[in-house]
C-alpha cells in the first residue's frame, strides 16, 4: 500500500537556526498537509497546500514558517529561525481530495521529531 | 474556526471491558472522521461518519454520528490490549475549508 514518507525521523537544531522537513506524499493525491503534535498534546493542524499553492493555513503558521513542492514529489516545511517551543513532533499527510478534500481521509507519514536546543 | 471537544481524555480499563469516547462540536458538521494513533506512531484514518444518525461497524469499533451532526462517539466491545492508543475525532474546520481539526483525543490504557 502506498505510504506518506518524511526525512528525517529525527532533526536536532540550535535555537535560531532553520530547518527544512521533507516529505513524498502519496502520488495520486492531490492535498497536502502539514500536522505538529507537542509531545502528549492534540493533533494541530499547521497547513494545507493544493495546485501548488497554500490552501489555508492556521494562527500557529506564522512568518517563520513556509512550504514548498519543488518538484513533482517532494513537498517541503520550513521554519526559518527555529524557536524552543517549535520542538515537536511534525506529520505531514496527503489526501486524494476527489470526494471533498474534508471528506477525504488524510494519511499521515511517520513524521519528523524536531527538536531545538 | 469549529473545535471538536473529546471527553474523557484518559481512560484506563481491565481487558475484556468496554470502552467509549465522545466528540462533541459546538456547530454541525458535514462529515466526521476517527483516527488512531498508536504510542509512539503516526494517526491512522479509521472511519468516516457523514449521514445524520449514521452507525458503523468495524468488528468491536461502533461508529455513531448524531442526529444534528454536532455530536460522534465510538465504542469498543470487549476491549483488547491491541486497542491501546489515542483515538482522535476530526472534523473541517469550516464549510468551505481544506483542514481538518483535531478533536484533543482519549488516551486508552488497558491492563490484562
Amino acid at each position: 500500500e502506498p505510504e506518506v514518507t518524511q526525512t528525517p525521523s529525527h532533526q536536532v537544531t540550535q535555537m535560531g537556526q532553520e530547518v527544512i522537513l521533507r516529505c513524498v506524499p502519496i502520488s495520486n493525491h492531490l492535498y497536502f498537509y502539514w500536522y505538529r503534535q507537542i509531545l502528549g498534546q492534540k493533533v494541530e493542524f499547521l497547513v494545507s497546500f493544493y495546485n501548488n499553492e497554500i490552501s489555508e493555513k492556521s494562527e500557529i503558521f506564522d512568518d517563520q514558517f513556509s512550504v514548498e513542492r519543488p518538484d513533482g514529489s517532494n513537498f517541503t516545511l520550513k521554519i526559518r529561525s527555529t524557536k524552543l517551543e517549535d520542538s515537536a513532533m511534525y506529520f505531514c499527510a496527503s489526501s486524494e481530495g476527489r470526494s471533498g478534500v474534508a471528506r477525504s481521509p488524510l494519511h499521515f507519514g511517520n513524521g519528523t521529531r524536531l527538536t531545538v536546543t | 474556526g469549529q473545535q471538536v471537544m473529546q471527553i474523557p481524555q484518559y481512560q484506563h480499563v481491565q481487558e475484556g471491558e468496554d470502552f467509549t469516547t465522545y466528540c462533541n462540536s459546538s456547530t454541525t458538521l458535514s462529515n466526521i472522521q476517527w483516527y488512531k494513533q498508536r504510542p509512539g506512531g503516526h494517526p491512522v484514518f479509521l472511519i468516516q461518519l457523514v449521514k445524520s444518525g449514521e452507525v458503523k461497524k468495524q468488528k468491536r469499533l461502533t461508529f455513531q454520528f448524531g442526529e444534528a451532526k454536532k455530536n460522534s462517539s465510538l465504542h469498543i466491545t470487549a476491549t483488547q490490549t491491541t486497542d491501546v492508543g489515542t483515538y482522535f475525532c476530526a472534523g473541517p474546520g469550516n464549510q468551505a475549508g481544506t483542514a481538518l481539526i483535531f478533536g484533543k483525543g482519549t488516551t486508552l490504557s488497558v491492563s490484562s
